[in-house]
């Protein structure tokens, strides 16, 4: 397995303000991805972030609202931009760790806008 | 499209009690199977896995089936503690150019001493 981390593991943030949060991997991969789980809700893919190349974002997920990083095969980054209420949610990371289509999460970045 | 259905929550049961948890897919072609774990505070744990028509995934005394005639993916525990309190969600992932999982609503489970 591989150890996933995320910073911050919490934050409150003000209306119009934006957050990045970062994603460490212990390992190298091909295939990172970021996920909302609203509160009381299921997890939601934003988007994948493969190293090279743009990310590709769901249906709903736009580039200016969620704009994402993948600098190196270690790491990721998601910023929330512009934000307001309707984004208090956790943001999770998730990796492909072996190619298996199973993917490990990272502990979650649990936001809050007040 | 593609989408996971599961019971509602919340699913309360005392100690030592069968669980079942129904989990049902509506999916083209064959894909992979997954049930994760979130306990309380805590991020989403791959609870185990089943990647074709018959396999059985099972870990820490969980198990669940992959029945593609009734595209079902239940979970089931013989005895249940008080430590398996938690949501699991049933999942699933076509992989490939489409790796994505697509999660079930979750179900909430509280079992009692």
């Amino acid at each position: 397995s591989a150890v996933i981390s995320q910073k911050p593991s919490r934050d409150i943030c003000q209306r119009g303000t934006s957050l990045t949060i970062q994603c460490q991997v212990d390992s190298q991969v091909t295939m990172m991805f970021w996920y909302r789980q609203q509160p009381g809700q299921s997890l939601t893919l934003i988007a994948t972030a493969n190293q090279g190349s743009e990310a590709t974002y769901e249906s709903g997920f736009v580039i200016d609202k969620f704009p994402i990083s993948r600098p190196n095969l270690t790491f990721s980054t998601l910023t929330v931009s512009n934000m307001s209420p309707e984004d208090s949610s956790i943001y999770l990371c998730s990796v492909d760790l072996y190619g298996s289509y199973e993917q490990y999460f990272g502990p979650g970045t649990r936001l809050t806008v007040t | 499209g593609n989408s996971v259905t599961q019971m509602e929550g919340p699913v309360t049961l005392s100690e030592e009690a069968f669980l079942t948890i129904n989990c049902t897919y509506t999916a083209t072609g064959y894909p992979s199977l997954f049930w994760y774990v979130q306990y309380p505070g805590e991020g989403l744990q791959l609870l185990l896995k089943a990647t074709k028509a018959d396999d059985k995934g099972s870990n820490k005394g969980f198990e669940a089936t992959y029945r593609k005639e009734t595209t079902s993916f239940h979970l089931e525990k013989g005895s249940v503690q008080v430590s398996d309190s938690a949501v699991y969600f049933c999942a699933l992932n076509y992989g490939g150019a489409t790796n994505k999982l697509i999660f079930g609503t979750g179900t909430l489970l509280a079992v009692q001493p």
